[in-house]
């Protein structure tokens, strides 16, 4: 079965520094793919962006990126130049195959806080 | 604007109550999720549908039922809820999945449940 991990909690940043979201996974399939998620108190799950296993270069959306290095099994996020609005629960998710349809496997997340 | 809908946004139950949670989508995908997401902790699946054909996760408890009536609607039975129920229920619609592609799941504000 796929894991996720985020091993940090709380990430505490100034407005319009760049963060980095750590994300860690492990699973014995060769074609995966990964998701990270926004989650603002209001509870709403916001899609970010995704990388495939065989994708070539990372993902990229906007103000977000993601540091894909597939030896280490990580898939960071990346957020530049930081806004107040970020402020939420980030989650890091992997799919996973089921009966005609693919689940999410879910990091524990991490609350992230902008500062002004 | 297509999306996905969860009514109410807020529910109110007792100890023991029944209660219905609902789900309703206008992209037309086939298949829907419920997860379940207790306070500070990641989303767990539920059951999904995969059109008609329902697919429960192996620990999820018989108190939780589901029923998809048509294409667009997904409800959430709880038979006879419990504190430990009380949690944000999200409904996340997705395009069959079921081989290894890109198959981003679309999420609706989520229903917070809370039993007293």
């Amino acid at each position: 079965a796929q894991k996720i991990t985020q091993t940090q909690p709380g990430m505490f940043v100034q407005e319009k520094e760049a963060v980095t979201l750590d994300c860690t996974y492990d699973t014995s399939d060769q074609s995966y793919g990964l998701f990270w998620y926004k989650q603002p108190s209001s509870g709403e799950m916001i899609f970010l962006i995704y990388q495939g296993s065989y994708d070539e270069q990372n993902a990229t959306e906007g103000r977000y990126s993601l540091n894909f290095q597939k030896a280490r099994k990580s898939a960071n996020l990346v957020i530049s130049a930081s806004q107040l609005g970020d402020s939420a629960m980030y989650f890091c998710a992997m799919r996973e195959r089921i009966q005609g349809a693919q689940k999410l496997v879910f990091g524990q997340g991490t609350r992230l806080t902008i500062n002004p | 604007d297509a999306m996905v809908i969860q009514n109410p946004r807020y529910q109110v139950t007792q100890f023991g109550k029944p209660v219905t949670l609902s789900c309703s989508q206008t992209l037309n995908h086939n298949v829907m999720y419920w997860y379940q997401q207790k306070s500070s902790q990641a989303p767990k699946l539920l059951f999904h549908y995969y059109d008609k054909d329902f697919n429960n996760e192996a620990d999820t408890p018989d108190n939780f039922q589901s029923r998809r009536p048509n294409t667009s609607f997904c409800f959430l039975d709880i038979r006879s809820p419990g504190l430990g129920d009380a949690a944000m229920y999200l409904c996340a619609t997705s395009r069959r999945g079921d081989r290894s592609s890109y198959n981003e799941q679309f999420f609706g504000p989520g229903t917070r449940l809370t039993v007293l």
